[in-house]
C-alpha cells in the first residue's frame, strides 16, 4: 500500500521556470492538500481540494495553481518560479468523513529555486 | 497571521526527562487539536489528538494537557527517548470545516 506519492522527491529550478508537482494517492481519498513547510514557519496550506474537480485557496496560494483531474491526483503547478517558492511542499490526503485531524501526508518535494 | 502559536522553537533533552511543548490559539471555534510528529526525511504523521471537552489525554509516553480558558494545550513526553528525537507539530480545526491549521513547529533532540 503506496498511500500519497510525490514526484519529483526534487527539482531544482531557474527563476521564471515552470514545473507541476504530482501527488497521487491509493487511499480513495476525498480530501487533498498542498502545504509547504519553511523553517519556523511551520507548514502552510497552499491550495487544497475537496473532491474531484474542485479546488480552493489556502494560506499562501499566489504564484501556484492546482488542479483535480482525477479523484487518486492533485497537481500542483508554479507558472514563474521565483526563489521565495524555494521550499519542501508536502501533499496529504484524507477521507471525507469523520475526520479524526489524520491527515496522511507524502514524503515531501524538495524544490530550489536558483 | 499565525493562529497557533507554537513554543520553543528548539528543544534539548536528556534521555529519561521529561519534554514539553506549548501551543496557544486565538479562535475559540478549533474545536480539535492534534499533534504530528516529524522525523527527518519524512512527512508529518499523527501521533496523539485531543477535543476540547477533556483537559487531558495520554498515549503510552504522550500526553497533551488541555486549558480551555487558557487557550492553551501542550504535549509532555514521558521518559523522552533518542528515538524521540523529531519535530512536533501541534494543529487546530474546526469540525465540519476543511482545513487544519499548523503551528511553527518544534525540533526535538534527544540526547544519551
Amino acid at each position: 500500500n503506496a498511500g500519497v506519492t510525490q514526484t519529483p522527491k526534487f527539482r531544482v529550478l531557474k527563476t521564471g521556470q515552470s514545473m507541476t508537482l504530482l501527488c497521487a494517492q491509493d487511499m480513495n481519498h476525498e480530501y487533498m492538500y498542498w502545504y509547504r513547510q519553511d523553517p519556523g514557519m511551520g507548514l502552510r496550506l497552499i491550495h487544497y481540494s475537496v473532491g474531484e474537480g474542485t479546488t480552493a485557496k489556502g494560506e499562501v496560494p499566489d504564484g501556484y495553481n492546482v488542479s483535480r483531474l482525477k479523484k487518486q491526483n492533485f497537481l500542483l503547478g508554479l507558472e514563474s518560479a521565483a526563489p521565495s517558492q524555494t521550499s519542501v511542499y508536502f501533499c496529504a490526503s484524507r477521507p471525507r468523513t469523520p475526520f479524526t485531524g489524520e491527515l496522511f501526508f507524502g514524503e515531501g518535494s524538495r524544490l530550489t529555486v536558483l | 497571521q499565525q493562529q497557533v502559536k507554537q513554543s520553543p522553537q528548539s528543544l534539548i533533552v536528556q534521555k529519561g526527562g521529561i519534554s514539553i511543548i506549548n501551543c496557544a490559539y486565538e479562535n475559540t471555534a478549533f474545536d480539535y487539536f492534534p499533534w504530528y510528529q516529524q522525523f527527518p526525511g519524512k512527512g508529518p504523521a499523527l501521533l496523539i489528538a485531543i477535543r476540547p471537552d477533556v483537559s487531558e489525554k495520554k498515549e503510552g509516553r504522550f500526553t497533551i494537557s488541555f486549558n480551555k480558558s487558557a487557550k492553551q494545550f501542550s504535549l509532555h513526553i514521558m521518559d523522552s527517548q533518542p528515538g524521540d528525537s523529531a519535530t512536533y507539530f501541534c494543529a487546530a480545526s474546526i469540525t465540519h470545516t476543511d482545513k487544519l491549521i499548523f503551528g511553527t513547529g518544534t525540533r526535538l533532540q534527544v540526547f544519551p
